[in-house]
């Protein structure tokens, strides 16, 4: 059954800074690799989706790299902002089926 | 605008009072699929469907039903509701998750069962 960590729970960084975000799957046989944002109260946005034949995705300020073999995944912020801030999930969806399995998150701040 | 419309956002409940939580897109997606979404659990699969009239339980189907009758509508029901499904359910859908396609998530309903 796949697995999807991610660590730190929470992480706060002064503005301006570059961070990142890391989620491992155990699982390697993915189709493919999905970073969203929650904000509070709101649905998930997806931000970046890495197929299984790629290393790497990038959006404006995003980065996001996929090392299928050690079952890791890092999001990349760079020069982070205030509205930066909210819950970071990546998603793994397997070989077979349609599902994601999720990570709990990483619930950023950043600070001003 | 693409959009994934789910209603009611917020409900309070009796247990065993049957409810429907709808979902609606107007992308023409094929695949659709509820969540929920716990402190502590992340988000868990309930039921997905890959296309009308064909659905699959997800990691936690039980004390849940749902319906495709038709390609934008994806409602789940909760025939007899206890407080252990007191929870945040989110509504998503896309072309199809393993394709490389974005996934759109609703708002969110916010269901308390007392």
């Amino acid at each position: 059954k796949q697995e999807v960590t991610q660590i730190p729970a929470a992480l706060s960084v002064p503005e301006g800074e570059n961070l990142v975000l890391n989620c491992s799957f155990t699982d390697s046989a993915i189709y493919n690799l999905q970073w969203f944002r929650q904000d509070p109260g709101k649905g998930l946005t997806s931000l970046l989706l890495i197929q299984s034949s790629q290393r790497e995705q990038t959006s404006g300020r995003l980065n996001a790299s996929l090392d299928k073999s050690s079952g890791r995944s890092t999001l990349y912020i760079a020069a982070s902002q205030p509205g930066d801030s909210a819950t970071y999930l990546c998603a793994v969806t397997n070989f077979g089926n349609e599902k994601l399995t999720f990570g709990t998150g990483t619930r950023l701040t950043i600070i001003p | 605008e693409a959009q994934v419309t789910q209603n009611p956002r917020y409900l309070i409940t009796v247990t065993g009072k049957k409810l429907t939580v709808t979902c609606s897109q107007n992308m023409n997606h094929e695949y659709m699929s509820w969540y929920r979404q716990d402190p502590g659990l992340g988000l868990r699969q309930i039921y997905y469907s890959m296309n009308v009239e064909v659905t699959d339980k997800g990691d936690v189907p039980e004390g849940y039903k749902v319906s495709r009758k038709e390609k934008r509508n994806f409602p789940l029901i909760l025939e007899s509701p206890s407080p252990n499904q007191t929870s945040l359910y989110f509504c998503a859908s896309s072309l199809g998750t393993n394709s490389g396609n974005t996934i759109y998530f609703g708002e969110g309903s916010w269901l308390t069962v007392v």
